[in-house]
């Protein structure tokens, strides 16, 4: 199916554990973008993409990595999870960038770290 | 960086009630989206908007750029229980390397 895919949708993991979320897109867009979401503080920028192996920081980028070998994946992972990474994560692809019709987003995965 | 200030940041209203809400900056932007994320949803784009001056309709829903174009506004015109949620504005090609910016959003809930 044609989209963005984003899983698991729920995690629950320990402090202190690596945990990955996946990306997958099926259009080939250039950019993709992480975001965590929290209550107050809207969305918020993690890391991104503008094509496979080009990837920068965001506003938020400490606590994780982001790898990018295929155009299609943008996994995100927790070297050593934290409560305050207890959030909801937000994967986005754009073929245009901040331009055209901007991003379009995945479902989400709600990541509880305890 | 740049700043989206986005207001009010929640709506509360009764059903059939027009609602507004927009987004200013200091900065100017060439786009301006405007998105809507149901709950446990991402965000899902509702209006686009390209040029100074523009208003575009969508349904219920209208949306204007600036003419100064560091702001937007979004109406929702006749408001059902299906419009709750949380509308977020963005705005773009203002010179943020292909990153969007975005506002903390508006929670909207309307009492049916």
């Amino acid at each position: 199916d044609a989209g963005i895919t984003q899983s698991p949708r729920y995690k629950i993991t320990e402090t202190g554990r690596q945990v990955t979320l996946m990306c997958h897109q099926t259009w080939s867009h250039s950019y993709m973008f992480w975001y965590r979401q929290d209550l107050g503080h809207g969305l918020r920028l993690i890391y991104y993409s503008a094509a496979a192996d080009i990837t920068d920081k965001g506003e938020v980028p400490d606590g994780y990595v982001v790898s990018r070998s295929k155009t299609e994946n943008f996994p995100l992972t927790l070297e050593s999870a934290t409560r305050s990474q207890t959030s909801v994560y937000f994967c986005a692809s754009s073929e245009l960038g901040d331009r055209g019709n901007g991003y379009t987003f995945g479902s989400g995965t709600r990541l509880t770290v305890v | 960086g740049q700043q989206l200030n986005q207001s009010p940041q929640s709506m509360f209203i009764q059903e059939g009630e027009d609602v507004s809400m927009n987004c200013t900056s200091s900065s100017i932007f060439n786009t301006w989206l405007w998105y809507k994320q149901d709950p446990g949803e991402g965000p899902v784009l509702l209006i686009a908007l390209y040029k100074a001056g523009e208003l575009t309709s969508n349904g219920r829903l209208t949306a204007q750029f600036g003419i100064t174009r560091k702001d937007s506004f979004l109406n929702i015109s006749a408001s059902i229980p299906s419009d709750v949620g949380i509308y977020f504005c963005a705005g773009g090609g203002g010179g943020s390397n292909y990153k969007l910016t975005f506002g903390k959003g508006t929670l909207l809930t309307v009492n049916p």
